[in-house]
């Protein structure tokens, strides 16, 4: 099972801020590897997939880098409705896993 | 527009079962895989299962495989999970969540979620 670990934990950032989230696999997933965000009292939404190609209905601020084992997502300027949790997933074959998540909060 | 509808859950006695479902509109149902994936309160995002769009090929993550079975019923564009011999660790909202084709780069992602249905398993 590949292990997913995301850093930090916790991102305290002001509206207008970039936002920087890490994801480090266990193991190569090569590319294959997706971004959720999570607000409370919803169910997650499909951001990110293949490491870098935005899902329908993201702004251009949402992007995503890295292969291997190191990913990277970055928003580039902090929107109000942009602070939530964001869990990264490898979807290179079953069983997929996920990281632990980065909550964004306002600071 | 895709909609996923989950049911099914409640509270539950120690080894005990429970059998969700999802009913699915919005898009050609026997064309896509279908998959469950948990979340324990204030905890993260757990996968559990997935099926193919045929409901020929099923996958189960280790804590659940012999306990939780997957299944279809694409003329009823519903999916469900049984779920049996259930314990307090089973405790969780479980979403139904659309898989993309299998041939697409986001392949094993989960493009569409439903709203969950909580499962507690207490005595």
């Amino acid at each position: 099972e590949i292990v997913l670990t995301q850093s930090p934990a916790t991102l305290s950032l002001s509206p207008g801020e970039g936002a920087t989230l890490s994801c480090r696999a266990s193991q190569s997933v090569s590319s294959s590897l997706a971004w959720y965000q999570q607000k409370p009292g919803q169910a997650p939404r499909l951001l990110i997939y293949a490491a870098s190609y935005r899902a329908t209905g993201f702004p251009a601020r949402f992007s995503g880098s890295g292969s291997g084992t190191d990913f990277t997502l970055t928003i580039s300027s902090l929107e109000p409705e942009d602070f939530a949790v964001y869990y990264c997933q490898h979807h290179t074959s079953w069983p997929v896993t996920f990281g632990g998540g980065t909550k964004v909060e306002i600071k | 527009e895709v909609e996923l509808l989950e049911s099914g859950g409640g509270l539950v006695q120690p080894g005990g079962s429970l059998r969700l479902s999802c009913a699915a509109s919005g898009f050609t149902f026997s064309s896509y895989g279908m998959s469950w994936v948990r979340q324990a309160p204030g905890k993260g995002l757990e996968w559990v299962s997935a099926i193919s769009n045929t409901g020929v090929d099923t996958f189960y993550a280790d804590s659940v495989k012999g306990r939780f079975t997957i299944s279809r019923d694409n003329s009823r564009n519903s999916l469900y999970l049984q779920m049996s011999r259930l314990g307090a660790e089973d405790t969780a909202v479980y979403y139904c969540a659309k898989l993309p084709p299998p041939s697409a780069n986001s392949g094993r992602t989960f493009e569409y979620w439903g709203q969950g249905t909580l499962v507690t398993v207490s005595s």
